[in-house]
């Protein structure tokens, strides 16, 4: 069975620290997302890679980067965090183009920027 | 005009009764549709996949796409408590296009 795994279920973080979001997938998978959550603006794309070490910016990258050293591994980076990025986010994987393969998601990190 | 637009609900019904959720959508490229299921403090799940226009039934799940009317539904019959949770409609065009698109959600409460 497909498995995606965050490290962190729970994160509290104060403004300007350095985190780091880590995603593990066993499938084997090329592409990698990161996603966050908020309630009334639904899921919202943050950065995709398609391989390792290759990445491209979703809809609202700013304040965030991404690291893909190792085909499972998928880090989202918020570089200096803020109380705006306090969401729920959302790490999923797929083996194939978006219209021949679903998402597979993680059980998410909430994580609150104080 | 949204990309994809989902009633957010809530939506409330007794159990054992008919459940409609629906999703409209402004872009006709959209060929591949999808349904995904969140329980509360979970990540989404991977109800039901159909490409195209037509139904698309898993036991008690109908999947309908209409993509005449740019609508996509999602009946559930003899609805069950284990049932609540949010419900997401998702949509991509396919090929390389590597994005999904998805609706707001719809929060769906069965009370026993």
């Amino acid at each position: 069975d497909v498995k995606v795994t965050q490290s962190s279920r729970y994160l509290v973080k104060r403004t300007g620290e350095k985190v780091f979001l880590e995603c593990v997938q066993d499938m084997d998978h090329e592409n990698m997302f990161w996603y966050r959550q908020d309630p009334g603006l639904g899921l919202r794309l943050i950065y995709f890679s398609y391989d390792v070490k290759m990445k491209e910016k979703g809809d609202i990258p700013e304040g965030y980067s991404v690291s893909r050293e190792k085909k499972e591994r998928f880090s989202l980076i918020l570089e200096s965090a803020s109380t705006n990025q306090t969401s729920m986010y959302l790490c999923a994987s797929r083996g194939g183009w978006a219209g021949d393969s679903p998402l597979h998601f993680g059980n998410g990190t909430r994580l609150t920027v104080t | 005009q949204k990309e994809v637009e989902q009633d957010p609900g809530p939506l409330s019904v007794p159990e054992g009764a008919i459940v409609s959720l629906n999703c409209t959508y402004s872009n006709s490229a959209f060929q591949y549709f999808m349904w995904y299921r969140q329980y509360s403090r979970k990540g989404p799940e991977l109800l039901m996949y159909t490409y195209s226009s037509g139904n698309k039934e898993d036991g008690r799940f109908t999947a309908q796409v209409d993509k005449s009317s740019k609508y996509i539904s999602l009946f559930i019959r003899d609805s069950q408590p284990s049932d609540s949770a949010t419900y997401l409609c998702a949509m991509s065009q396919g090929g390389s296009n590597y994005k999904l698109t998805f609706g707001k959600g719809t929060l769906l409460t069965v009370n026993p």
